[in-house]
């Protein structure tokens, strides 16, 4: 079956400017989780939703960061005024089940501002 | 201190060597052990997964864990050009997966 999807897979932005990033979960996947992993580095949890329920934001390191899911589908995720340290690898990944669930990850956007 | 330390490497040997990667992490409070591997521009994948001390084995792969000394391993025996990737150690606490910086492991046939 299909994994999880994001798009796009590069963006190269200019410092400032805003960007949107997507994410499509597994089908029937309840929990979707964003980490970015900066050049070298593991990753960074940002936020994850599980279900209706309010999203789990303590990972998000400023309030230019910013992520919505609808319903149990697709998510994206904003960051505004970007700077040239958000650039980074942004991950999206999703379980059956929050917690200990097996999380699948898609291949990431890659994002680069200049 | 990191709630999760990993060397980042990197590590290169022959094939057919036996690897060993480790972390270590803070709080004894964690419960869930994981493996990830990830290749050149993807995502993570789930290797194997434990949460008890002691070994767990797959195939060439072993998972250990230490919970009195906060130590977990990953060996990899007979190792083949094709584990060539990075190795994120993964532990769920704190209501989240906390990551290891990823070791990156290269197999030189």
């Amino acid at each position: 079956g299909a994994g999880v999807s994001q798009s796009p897979s590069n963006k190269v932005t200019e410092k400032g400017k805003d960007v949107e990033l997507r994410c499509d979960p597994i089908s029937g996947h309840t929990a979707l989780y964003w980490y970015r992993q900066r050049l070298g580095q593991g990753l960074e949890f940002l936020i994850y939703f599980q279900g209706n329920s309010a999203p789990d934001k303590s990972g998000l390191p400023s309030d230019r960061f910013s992520a919505e899911r609808t319903g149990e589908s697709v998510s994206t995720l904003t960051i505004q005024r970007t700077q040239q340290e958000d650039s980074a690898v942004y991950l999206c990944a999703s379980s059956l089940f929050y917690g200990t669930d097996t999380q699948y990850f898609g291949p990431g956007t890659r994002l680069t501002v200049l | 201190q990191k709630e999760v330390e990993q060397d980042p490497g990197p590590l290169s040997v022959p094939e057919g060597a036996i690897v060993s990667l480790n972390c270590t992490y803070s709080n004894s409070a964690f419960q869930y052990f994981m493996w990830y591997r990830q290749y050149s521009r993807k995502g993570p994948e789930l290797l194997m997964y434990t949460y008890s001390s002691g070994n767990k084995e797959d195939g060439r792969f072993t998972a250990q864990v230490d919970k009195s000394s906060k130590y977990i391993s990953l060996f990899i025996r007979d190792s083949q050009p094709s584990d060539s990737a990075t190795y994120l150690c993964a532990i769920w606490g704190a209501q989240k997966l906390v990551f290891g910086q990823g070791t990156r492991l290269t197999i030189n046939p």
